[in-house]
């Protein structure tokens, strides 16, 4: 079992937006600006999406945003295509040890 | 450009150590640190660790401490995992990535896969 919670599956048309959550607790998510996504296509290693919560690599469509409210982070996919279909995983630091916690995975799909 | 690239596939049976390999080029590789990150097929992501490529301190995940060694080499700009004692459930394609800010990572290698069979 994850640490950090995850929709299993996410869904939507192409041009429309969707949200995948990441709820952990205040010992990682709620405790720290520290949270990431993650992309990853079959047989690919992932890509970094998101840090620090709303930031984005130069190279990442702005389509992607990030935000965070208590304990859930959330990723917002707007104006969907077919090509972000893809597996999303969040992370986040999470202190003790300075380790890191990663969520199940949400796979996106696009209709 | 940032590269990060890994050695080969290994097999290796139950109870022995593998060590992989993290070649990085196009950056100044004691100005990041590495994180190892590991996946069994079908599943999610796994941390495992942390090394500092500056002064070699490490982060280990607490799953794996006494199991998992991380070292650098800032002579040929490559970092190591050893991972002993291995079990069938160690079998993943492992990663590493360059750390660029409390564990999030910005380049990836393009994954070694390891499998543990007898």
């Amino acid at each position: 079992q994850s640490a950090l919670t995850q929709p299993p599956s996410a869904s939507g048309s192409p041009g429309q937006s969707v949200t995948i959550s990441c709820t952990g607790t205040s010992s990682d998510v709620g405790g720290y600006n520290y949270v990431s996504w993650y992309q990853q296509h079959p047989g690919k290693a992932p890509k970094l999406m998101i840090y620090e919560v709303s930031k984005r690599p130069s190279g990442v469509p702005d389509r992607f945003s990030g935000s965070k409210s208590g304990n859930t982070a959330s990723l917002t996919v707007s104006g969907l295509q077919a090509e972000d279909e893809a597996d999303y995983y969040c992370s986040s630091y999470a202190g003790s040890n300075k380790s890191v916690v990663f969520g199940g995975g949400t796979k996106l799909t696009v209709l | 450009q940032v590269q990060l690239v890994q050695s080969g596939a290994e097999v290796k049976k139950p109870g022995a150590s593998v060590k992989v390999s993290c070649k990085a080029s196009g950056y100044t590789f004691t100005s990041y640190g590495i994180s190892w990150v590991r996946q069994a097929p079908g599943q999610g992501l796994e941390w495992m660790g942390w090394i500092s490529a500056y002064n070699g301190n490490t982060n280990y995940a607490q799953k794996l401490q006494g199991r998992v060694t991380m070292t650098t080499d800032t002579s040929t700009s490559t970092a190591y995992m050893e991972l002993r004692s291995l079990r069938s459930d160690d079998t993943a394609v492992y990663y590493c990535a360059r750390d660029i800010a409390a564990r999030a990572w910005d380049y990836w290698g393009q994954g070694t896969l390891v499998t543990v069979s007898s």
